[in-house]
């Protein structure tokens, strides 16, 4: 059974950061790329990062350009993201996912319980 | 950036009712378009991926249909279970994007 489970999440003052993991089982890990996607409270879903399966090619979606860094440890089946320079606006559940990708098919497959950070004073 | 825009983004309907979401992009996508259905408090759940293939589990009360710029998502008899918000996403080019939803509830 695939499982994805994150961690991490909690209480940030505005301009601090938070390391999120995403602990993957049940499936090749290093096999599939991964993604990171939020929802603000009451809000729709926001994409924030994709990373290959190797690590080598990374994406970020502009609004956390340069402040967030997705990463990944296949040794250990987790995936992370890096969460610098903290906003109100950032404050979200944070799901991570995996991403099917095989030619012409593409899709996040399985998703975690999401982890929620809140980036408040 | 792709833009996908949802119609309606929100819709009351009864148990048996036959309800059609439209998704519309900015620019084509070919096939890479995902549906979504989402329950408060909860993960999104995969129900349709390439515009148009259930994924296994999924209802086949569920279709979806399209490509280029304009897809569909229809439930051909709602159920109780069925009452979520639904989502589209577009997987043809990075930025990821999904539309804004669509909030499904019962009449």
């Amino acid at each position: 059974e695939v499982q994805l489970l994150e961690s991490g999440g909690g209480l940030v003052q505005p301009g601090g950061s938070l390391r999120l993991s995403c602990a993957g089982s049940g499936f090749t890990f290093s096999s599939y790329a991964m993604n990171w996607v939020r929802q603000a409270p009451s809000k729709g879903l926001e994409w924030v990062s994709t990373i290959s399966g190797s690590g080598g090619n990374t994406y970020y979606a502009d609004s956390v350009k340069g402040r967030f860094t997705i990463s990944r440890d296949n040794s250990k089946n987790t995936l992370y993201l890096q969460m610098n320079s903290l906003r109100a606006e950032d404050t979200a559940v944070y799901y991570c996912a995996n991403y099917f990708y095989a030619g012409g098919n593409r899709y996040f497959d399985y998703w975690g319980q999401g982890t929620l950070v809140t980036v408040s004073s | 950036d792709i833009q996908l825009t949802q119609s309606p983004s929100f819709l009351s309907a009864s148990v048996g009712d036959r309800v059609t979401i439209t998704c519309r992009a900015s620019q084509g996508i070919s096939s890479y378009l995902v549906w979504y259905q989402q329950k408060p408090g909860k993960a999104p759940k995969l129900l349709i991926h390439a515009a148009s293939t259930l994924q296994s589990g999924v209802p086949s009360r569920f279709s979806g249909s399209g490509s280029g710029t304009e897809f569909t998502l229809t439930v051909s008899s709602l159920q109780p279970e069925d009452f979520a918000t639904y989502y589209c996403q577009q997987l043809r080019s990075y930025p990821i994007t999904f539309g804004q939803g669509t909030r499904l509830e019962i009449k």
